[in-house]
């Protein structure tokens, strides 16, 4: 079956520090690939999405590469804020057609002052 | 703007007791979710549903059952509450379109004594 794999359970980062957090993900189609962010109290909400069509997506000076030859999806931002403190989740929608999104476990990312 | 709105927010119940977690979506989408949140496992699949009068098992749906008597509103039922569902809970709504964005409610936080 689909599947997301996320093994960074948790990133402590410095402010201005670079961003790098591994997704990897395993499925029967060709997939469409997200990254959710969730900030402390709060549901997830979509950060950026990417597709076969367009390989990459940009949104709040965060960026994500889907690379089919290594099926990773990675999360980067070049510089990262105390704000961008949140947990950051890597889903892709699930090959069954039935419009189920398939999460990763989580990364908590913790950008210090 | 996208709303979808949990209630309650908090709940505390004992072992053995019913438990109904409420979602109502102004998004007029099709689609609806309650997804689990437990550290180390990131975002699970409970149930779902297409629309009024629709349910799906999602991937963990042992003790659990969902009603979507409208458009609007879909719950969560916890018959025979058990210490293991513990846990924080998520509504979400999305759309039908190849877009598969969710929409995510605030969660709600339940401790099973």
């Amino acid at each position: 079956g689909d599947s997301v794999t996320q093994k960074q359970g948790q990133v402590t980062l410095s402010e201005d520090d670079f961003l790098f957090i591994n997704c990897t993900y395993s499925t029967t189609t060709y997939p469409t690939l997200f990254w959710y962010v969730q900030y402390p109290g709060q549901g997830p909400q979509l950060l950026l999405k990417v597709t076969t069509a367009n390989n990459k997506g940009i949104s709040r000076g965060f960026e994500a590469t889907y690379d089919k030859g290594t099926t990773s999806f990675h999360l980067q931002k070049a510089s990262v804020q105390e704000s961008d403190s949140a947990v950051y989740f890597c889903a892709l929608v699930a090959s069954s057609g039935s419009w189920q999104l398939i999460f990763g476990s989580g990364t908590q990312l913790t950008v210090m002052p | 703007e996208a709303a979808v709105t949990q209630s309650p927010r908090n709940k505390v119940a004992v072992t053995g007791g019913k438990v109904t977690l409420s979602c109502n979506q102004t998004n007029n989408h099709n689609n609806m979710y309650w997804y689990r949140q437990d550290t180390g496992h990131g975002l699970r699949l409970i149930h779902y549903s297409y629309g009024a009068g629709s349910t799906e098992k999602g991937d963990i749906p042992d003790g659990y059952k969902a009603s979507r008597p409208s458009q609007e509103n879909f719950s969560l039922i916890l018959e025979l509450a058990t210490p293991s569902q513990t846990s924080v809970y998520f509504c979400a709504s999305g759309d039908r379109t190849g877009e598969n964005t969710l929409y995510f409610g605030a969660g709600t936080r339940l401790s099973v004594l």
